[in-house]
């Protein structure tokens, strides 16, 4: 079973607009992490937000988590085409083992 | 410094031979991981080494799939008489080590082709 699911699916935008992205999750965690994914091939991890941190941030990117809620959010502002790309959260089971979400498949028009 | 590699970058197969698709980690990373992601899909967890310690295997599909690593470093993952449902991006990733708080670091993954 997924540990994270995300939503929306799909997001398509104009360039220079914000994206919003929400990651829910099933299970206590001790961080949540979000990748992106390019073409298919290989994800990058952009940023990891820990259970006791409620915000950060890192360049256009923000995150906010919600323990309460087992609920995160990646946001991307003014945003670029170059942005366009699959973004997942992941986050540790009890097991040890990172479970990722289905992703959401953000595209920017230019 | 060199980031993770993976060999082949494309692989395509007859249905019913065996495969082995090949994964380089950072070196000194004592955590390995393999995950498949079938077209469109999220990334799906097969199977992770952490220094000498028996590997996690629960997440290999069935017992065609199996997985090694050699010296705690490179790691083949050999797929046997595959089978069309094989087909996906099989992507491997590497960490300073398990535990609850590091990030991984992706190779480019293989894409395997199962005609």
């Amino acid at each position: 079973s997924q540990q994270g699911e995300e939503d929306p699916q799909a997001l398509s935008i104009q360039e220079g607009e914000n994206a919003t992205m929400n990651c829910s999750y099933k299970t206590s965690i001790n961080n949540l992490q979000w990748y992106r994914q390019n073409s298919g091939r290989g994800l990058v991890h952009l940023i990891l937000i820990r259970s006791n941190e409620r915000e950060k941030h890192s360049g256009r990117l923000r995150v906010t988590l919600d323990t309460s809620k087992k609920s995160s959010s990646l946001l991307i502002t003014a945003s670029r085409a170059a942005d366009t790309a699959s973004y997942f959260c992941a986050s540790y089971n009890q097991g040890g083992k990172l479970i990722f979400g289905q992703g959401t498949e953000l595209s920017v028009k230019p | 410094g060199a980031g993770v590699s993976q060999s082949p970058s494309n692989k395509v197969t007859e249905k019913g031979k065996d495969v082995e698709l090949r994964c380089d980690p950072i070196s000194g990373h004592t955590a390995l991981y393999w995950y498949r992601q079938s077209l469109g899909q999220g990334l799906e967890f097969l199977i992770y080494f952490q220094g000498n310690s028996a590997p996690d295997k629960s997440g290999l599909p069935s017992d065609r799939f199996s997985a090694e690593r050699t010296g705690g470093s490179v790691s083949t993952l050999t797929i046997q008489r595959t089978q069309q449902e094989d087909s996906a991006v099989y992507l491997c990733a590497s960490s300073p080590r398990t535990g609850l708080s590091y990030e991984q670091y992706f190779g480019p993954g293989t894409r395997l082709t199962v005609t």
